[in-house]
């Protein structure tokens, strides 16, 4: 149980273009969602918390208008990385915690954007 | 400002041999401390928890943490390593109600025959 998957797992596009990355929770409903960027070799940077049907919340330094995020339903949650360039280039993981609320974040295995 | 901090940015065990991967904290409430394992092109997978109770938590793959306060420290150990273990490990904690965490820079494991 607890799944928690990310569609495209890799994706490559030109500089100007928009990417959607997806994070679905398979087998149980995700009241919060967080996405995460993570560089070469460094930890996890919290770029926004999604909750369900409300406005994600960013944090500093994060441009909401650069990376939109949707969390239309408890098992959706959509990062739009908008006009990309080659600095957006990393590694984004969602990750989701279910109603049960007792703290755990499950995690998807991430999207690789590489940004030409 | 709460912080965690593991300081060794990689290590080298020998298979078989014991391990300690350090993690400190700076938090200012009763913290909820997690470890988590990465591996290529996997994700992120838990490997245990302390929320409360015993200090001395149980997780997967034979792996367990001990919970000091008095040293604000929740270092993961192993008795013996296994080539499967190799891998990056992150210490973390929950901050707030809103279930967000602070994650540790991240400490490679590397495994020598």
């Amino acid at each position: 149980g607890a799944v928690v998957s990310q569609h495209p797992s890799r994706v490559i596009c030109k500089s100007g273009t928009s990417v959607k990355i997806e994070c679905r929770s398979l087998d149980f409903q995700a009241t919060t969602m967080f996405w995460y960027r993570q560089f070469p070799k460094k930890s996890l940077m919290l770029m926004a918390t999604s909750n369900e049907g409300s406005k994600a919340t960013y944090e500093q330094g994060v441009e909401k208008d650069k990376f939109l995020i949707n969390h239309a339903s408890l098992t959706l949650s959509t990062l739009t990385v908008t006009s990309a360039h080659p600095e957006d280039s990393s590694f984004y993981i969602c990750s989701a915690i279910g109603l049960a609320g007792d703290n755990e974040q499950f995690f998807g295995p991430g999207t690789r954007l590489t940004v030409l | 400002a709460q912080s965690v901090t593991q300081p060794d940015i990689h290590i080298t065990v020998s298979e078989g041999a014991s391990l300690e991967l350090r993690c400190n904290y700076s938090y200012g409430a009763t913290p909820y401390l997690f470890w988590y394992v990465q591996s290529p092109g996997q994700g992120l997978q838990l490997l245990l928890k302390y929320f409360s109770g015993d200090t001395l938590v149980q997780g997967i793959k034979g792996f367990e943490a001990e919970f000091k306060r008095s040293q604000s420290s929740f270092n993961l150990r192993k008795p013996s390593v296994h080539w499967s273990d190799a891998a990056e490990y992150f210490c973390a904690v929950g901050a707030g109600s809103n279930y967000q965490l602070i994650w540790g820079a991240g400490t490679k494991l590397i495994i020598k025959p």
